[in-house]
């Protein structure tokens, strides 16, 4: 079963506009990781947030994460079309036994 | 600069047939993972490889089998495929066990009739 699950399931924005996604997840984390998916690729690294982290920032885009929520945001600001994919969280659990686990994926489309 | 490298792109298959899926990384990175990918099921890993001469199951291994032939290659084979087994499959690897960062390579998209 997934561990994170990401909110909305499809997103769809005009260019220019910002997308916020969320992530739930279920046990204790060590990190959370944000992977992007082109349509029929494979899944690119964007960013890693530690447990003892509570906000990241990479060029626009920007995560946080709410350990006593279980929860995680990304923010991609000022979207442009080329932003369209799937965005996916993966979290790797505390307590020594690390194995990535995703959650389903938004579906993120930016209308130029 | 090829990363991580799944042969082969496609393949169909009849149900009963065996093939093995391929998956070679050039980083240097101890630890390796079969995950399949199916409409609206997300990512779900099958085997993993965390360091040379190991492998554990993961969430979904029936029907699998894999080999750590040596650091750099991971092999994932279907025996007896079944259509169920319909999907894609993607081949990642990271630095170290509990590093973080997964290197993806670019799927192979079975289809099992």
């Amino acid at each position: 079963s997934q561990q994170g699950e990401e909110d909305p399931q499809a997103l769809s924005i005009q260019e220019g506009e910002n997308a916020t996604m969320n992530c739930s997840y279920k046990t204790s984390i060590n990190n959370l990781q944000w992977y992007r998916q082109n349509s029929g690729r494979g899944l690119v690294h964007l960013i890693l947030i530690r447990s003892n982290e509570r906000e990241k920032h990479s060029g626009r885009l920007r995560v946080t994460l709410d350990t006593s929520k279980k929860s995680s945001s990304l923010l991609i600001t000022a979207s442009r079309a080329a932003d369209t994919a799937s965005y996916f969280c993966a979290t790797g659990s505390s307590g020594g036994s690390y194995i990535p686990t995703f959650g389903r994926g938004t579906s993120l489309i930016v209308h130029p | 600069n090829a990363g991580v490298t799944q042969t082969p792109k496609f393949q169909v298959l009849k149900t009963g047939q065996s093939m093995t899926l391929q998956c070679a990384q050039d980083m240097n990175h101890n630890s390796m993972y079969w995950y399949r990918q199916d409409p609206g099921m997300g990512l779900r890993l099958i085997y993993y490889s965390a360091s040379e001469g190991t492998t554990d199951k993961g969430e979904v291994p029936n029907g699998y089998n894999v080999s750590r032939l040596n650091k750099r290659e991971f092999s994932l084979r279907l025996e007896s495929a079944a259509p169920s087994q319909t999907s894609v499959y993607f081949c990642a690897s990271s630095p170290q066990w509990g590093a973080g960062e997964l290197f993806f390579g670019e799927g192979s998209r079975l289809t099992v009739l």
